[in-house]
């Protein structure tokens, strides 16, 4: 049962470049959030989708764009990269909408932008 | 925006002996939940805690949550080399659409062989 899956793991950009993160859920949830985490921040939501169908911003989404593709698919893509973005990002899915409800986690893509 | 404050920052013990973290936030919420976050992975969650509930346990843990001081705390019995890891509290506010947790910057737990 693999959970949240991630790709790639890694990835190094040169500023003005695009690219588009991958994340994939196989437990059947309804919402799925793209997080970053960088040092002395804590966690940061850019963008969730509560349900298949819908996306809204969170705290922190300029810069990013996402599209949820399916019921099992979530994707981040920054149009435009900038040193202002190399962090490491989480993608995460929970059953239902709402903060009442476990969060699960990919293990993230660390990414650097140059 | 940060709700969770987490403390201590970072904290280090012998196996075998008990951690204590504790988390301090400032709105009324709905829940607090635990996560654990081993280096290089993504967080796991450990318990949930309903603003209607003092205390709960799963295992080694032992969670309480005190809505009048607006703190919670995480205690981790017995710990093993394997508990080293960051721990976070996120909350969910009891306010507006409710679908957002906020983070805190978490612990970093050492527990040394």
């Amino acid at each position: 049962n693999a959970g949240v899956t991630q790709t790639p793991k890694f990835q190094v950009l040169k500023t003005g470049q695009s690219m588009t993160l991958q994340c994939a859920q196989d437990m059947n949830h309804n919402s799925m959030y793209w997080y970053r985490q960088d040092p002395g921040m804590g966690l940061r939501l850019i963008y969730y989708s509560a349900s298949e169908g819908t996306t809204d911003k969170g705290e922190v989404p300029n810069g990013y764009n996402v599209s949820r593709l399916n019921k099992r698919e979530f994707s981040l893509r920054l149009e435009s990269a900038a040193p202002s973005q190399t962090s490491v990002y989480f993608c995460a899915s929970s059953e239902m909408s709402g903060a009442n409800q476990p969060q699960h986690f990919g293990d993230g893509t660390r990414l650097s932008i140059l | 925006s940060q709700q969770g404050e987490e403390d201590p920052q970072a904290l280090s013990i012998q196996e075998g002996e008990n951690a204590t973290m504790n988390c301090s936030y400032k709105t009324s919420i709905n829940n607090l939940q635990w996560y654990r976050q081993n280096s290089g992975r993504g967080l796991v969650h450990l318990i949930l805690i309903r603003s209607n509930e003092r205390e709960k346990h799963s295992g080694r843990l032992r969670v309480t949550l005190d809505t009048s001081k607006k703190s919670s705390s995480l205690l981790i019995t017995a710990s093993r080399a394997a508990d080293t890891a960051s721990y976070f509290c996120a909350t969910a506010s009891n306010a507006g659409n409710n679908r957002k947790l906020i983070w805190g910057l978490g612990t970093s737990l050492a527990v040394n062989p």
